[in-house]
């Protein structure tokens, strides 16, 4: 199984909602990634899990807020959202080495409107 | 600072080859990856070069040229299905941190 799963696809709230976005990977990967894009843009790194630890927050606004349950799950909570906010959001993973990490696995996206 | 530079756009008919371009200036460098995405898709791993030649997968290929800080991925034979985003990307000694290019799109014509 090489798939990283995301749910929902897509995701429509408003600036007072909660809600949090979904993904699952069963690769045994321990190494766990958000990333936001916009439309013609490249992805943004926002966090990074290692071994279920938050190991890189790449200065994101406290409205969004990572949770990593256990080795397979990602969670990305969402609260008081702004309409830029809006954009593609990907959940990756790889395996964790002493060396470089050559290969991210990416899930297809929530695709995220915030009205 | 990290930046890397790759074409906005890149037409080609298909059946033919195309050379996507990509330079890099980073303070530290652990290779070159290249991505494919396609609209309303996931970016999927296309390939790694970490040292300096040619990686050849099917009818891809990457280049890099760590003098030149330069690379390329190389699609041959063109097919419709080519037609996505294609980045360019270099990871990071750093937890797996990933710094990707503007992307370049790839429409491959009939």
């Amino acid at each position: 199984d090489t798939e990283v799963t995301q749910t929902p696809k897509h995701l429509v709230m408003g600036m007072t909602n909660k809600k949090s976005l979904k993904c699952e990977q069963h690769m045994g990967h321990r190494a766990m990634y958000w990333y936001k894009q916009k439309a013609k843009k490249p992805p943004e790194l926002m966090f990074v899990y290692s071994y279920e630890k938050l190991s890189i927050n790449e200065s994101v606004p406290s409205r969004f807020s990572p949770e990593c349950p256990n080795s397979s799950l990602l969670n990305l909570h969402l609260h008081a959202l702004q309409p830029e906010d809006s954009a593609l959001y990907l959940c990756a993973s790889s395996q964790v080495g002493a060396g470089i990490i050559k290969t991210q696995y990416f899930g297809p996206g929530t695709r995220l409107l915030v009205l | 600072g990290q930046s890397l530079e790759q074409p906005s756009e890149v037409t080609a008919v298909e059946g033919a080859i195309v050379q996507i371009n990509c330079t890099y200036q980073t303070s530290g460098f652990y290779g070159l990856s290249w991505y494919q995405q396609h609209d309303g898709g996931a970016p999927t791993f296309l390939s790694y070069n970490g040292l300096d030649g040619l990686e050849e997968t099917g009818r891809f290929s990457s280049f890099l040229s760590r003098s030149d800080s330069y690379g390329y991925l190389l699609l041959q034979e063109l097919q419709m299905k080519d037609s996505a985003s294609y980045f360019c990307a270099v990871p990071q000694n750093q937890g797996g941190k990933l710094i990707f290019g503007q992307g370049t799109e790839l429409s491959v014509k009939p």
